[in-house]
C-alpha cells in the first residue's frame, strides 16, 4: 500500500485557517486521496477526498499537488470543535473490486485548537 | 443526518467469553466494516462485508472472529473466545458508495478481564 507521511501535531488559532500537509510520494495513478478526522472517545468521521482536481465541501477543501505526491486540507476557519486527530489515507484497493476500499489509518496529525 | 448506531457502548467480558457486538448501518448503504482501535494505537482494519459476504479480512480477523448480518438491518461482530489482547473500540463503518466515504459509528469499548 502507498503511504502516507503527516506532522505528528498541529496547533492553530481559533477562527483562523489551518493548513494540514501530507506527503504520499508513493501514490498510484488510481489511488484516491482520503481525509478523515477522530474526535477524541468518538469513531473516525469522514471528511474529504479527491483525485486530482481540488475539491470543497462544507466542511474542508482539499488542495491536490499538481504531480499528486502531497496535499493538503485546508479547514477555513478552526474552531474548538475541530481540534481531532486527522488523517491523511490513500486508497487501498481490494482484490475484488465489487468490495470497496478497506482505509488504512496512520498515526495522523493531531490538531490543537486554542482560543 | 443518517447514522451507525452501535450497542452496546462499552462491554466488560471475561476472558474465554463470547461477544457479540452490534452495528445498525445507514439503511441504504451497501458495504459494511469492522475496525478496530486498541488505546492509543491506530484504527485497524478487520474486514469488509458485501453482497452478504465477507470480501476481505486482515491478519487480524482470525478463527475466533465472525460477522454476519442475520436480518437485513443489523451487522454483528462475534468474537468466539476473547482474549485479554482484545480489548480495544471496535468501531462498525458503512458506505454506500464502496469506500469513498464510510460512515462510522461511535464504538463499543470491549474490556476482557
Amino acid at each position: 500500500d502507498a503511504k502516507t507521511t503527516q506532522p505528528n501535531s498541529m496547533e492553530s488559532n481559533e477562527e483562523e485557517p489551518v493548513h494540514l500537509p501530507c506527503n504520499h510520494s508513493t501514490i498510484s495513478g488510481t489511488d484516491y486521496i482520503h481525509w478523515y478526522r477522530q474526535l477524541p472517545s468518538q469513531g473516525p468521521e469522514y471528511v474529504i477526498h479527491g483525485l486530482t482536481s481540488n475539491v470543497n465541501n462544507r466542511m474542508a477543501s482539499l488542495a491536490i499537488a499538481e504531480d499528486r505526491k502531497s496535499s493538503t486540507l485546508i479547514l477555513h476557519r478552526a474552531t474548538l470543535r475541530d481540534a481531532a486527530v486527522y488523517y491523511c489515507i490513500l486508497s487501498a484497493g481490494l482484490s475484488n473490486s465489487n468490495s470497496g476500499y478497506a482505509l488504512n489509518f496512520g498515526k495522523g496529525t493531531s490538531l490543537l485548537v486554542t482560543p | 443526518e443518517p447514522e451507525v448506531t452501535q450497542t452496546p457502548s462499552h462491554q466488560v467480558t471475561q476472558m474465554g467469553q463470547e461477544v457479540i457486538l452490534r452495528c445498525v448501518p445507514i439503511s441504504n448503504h451497501l458495504y459494511f466494516y469492522w475496525y478496530r482501535q486498541i488505546l492509543g494505537q491506530k484504527v485497524e482494519f478487520l474486514v469488509s462485508f458485501y453482497n452478504n459476504e465477507i470480501s476481505e479480512k486482515s491478519e487480524i480477523f482470525d478463527d475466533q472472529f465472525s460477522v454476519e448480518r442475520p436480518d437485513g438491518s443489523n451487522f454483528t461482530l462475534k468474537i468466539r473466545s476473547t482474549k485479554l489482547e482484545d480489548s480495544a473500540m471496535y468501531f462498525c463503518a458503512s458506505s454506500r458508495d464502496g469506500g469513498m466515504s464510510y460512515t462510522f459509528g461511535s464504538g463499543t469499548r470491549l474490556t476482557v478481564v
